[in-house]
């Protein structure tokens, strides 16, 4: 059974980094036919996807338009979990963030997810 | 981007009622339409996939049809473990793009 475990700080200030990180058990990070994807929720944005890495060969992302410069999704096959870093934040970006497999091949069917973190921007 | 417009935003019925929600999209997504459940304080979970398959392990009570770009989710027979909010998302365009969800309340 694949479990998502994400961690990362609840309280970021405005221009900082947001860093989240998802811990994977029972699956692989740099499985050939899985991707790993970070989406954000808030009331004003609702579900918005922000972005996926996967490997095939090679590392490779996609970033949506609305945080293309500013988000960087790495990861890391050591610990096997990948980590969303959104730099330059403002209190727009607060918001529940939630890490998600996609179930098969850049399928866009995510599942499971992450337990959420909730992180807030503010001074 | 394609946007997912879910109806209504909100419902109330009662235990054994049937629910229907129904979600538009802005262009054509053929069949490439997603259904997820989240319960207050939880992350979303995957229901139906490809507008009507249901995922393994959900209950039989809830079904999904439509293509094109009219589609509606059914409960039916509410329970009372079925209330929280349902999200169509349609996967036929990058980026994957969510409605604004349908909180079902007993």
């Amino acid at each position: 059974q694949v479990q998502l475990l994400q961690s990362g700080p609840g309280l970021v200030k405005p221009s900082q980094t947001l860093s989240v990180t998802c811990a994977i058990s029972g699956d692989n990070v740099s499985r050939y036919s899985a991707s790993w994807n970070w989406m954000r929720q808030s009331p004003s944005r609702g579900l918005e996807w922000l972005g996926r890495t996967y490997y095939r060969s090679k590392w490779y992302h996609d970033y949506a338009v609305s945080v293309q410069g500013r988000i960087a999704i790495d990861p890391d096959t050591s610990k096997n979990q990948f980590s969303l870093h959104l730099k330059s934040v403002t209190p727009d970006d607060t918001a529940v963030y939630f890490c998600a497999r996609d179930k098969y091949t850049n399928s866009n069917w995510f599942d499971p997810w992450g337990q959420g973190t909730l992180v807030i921007v503010s001074s | 981007d394609i946007q997912m417009t879910q109806s209504p935003s909100s419902l109330s019925a009662s235990v054994g009622d049937r629910v229907t929600i129904t979600c538009q999209a802005s262009q054509d997504i053929y069949n490439y339409l997603n259904w997820y459940q989240q319960k207050p304080g939880k992350a979303p979970k995957f229901l139906i996939y490809e507008a009507s398959t249901l995922e393994a392990g959900v209950t039989s009570r809830f079904s999904g049809s439509g293509s094109g770009t009219e589609f509606t989710f059914t409960i039916n027979g509410l329970q009372p473990e079925d209330i929280g909010t349902y999200y169509c998302q349609q996967y036929h365009s990058q980026p994957p793009t969510f409605g604004q969800g349908t909180k079902v309340e007993i």
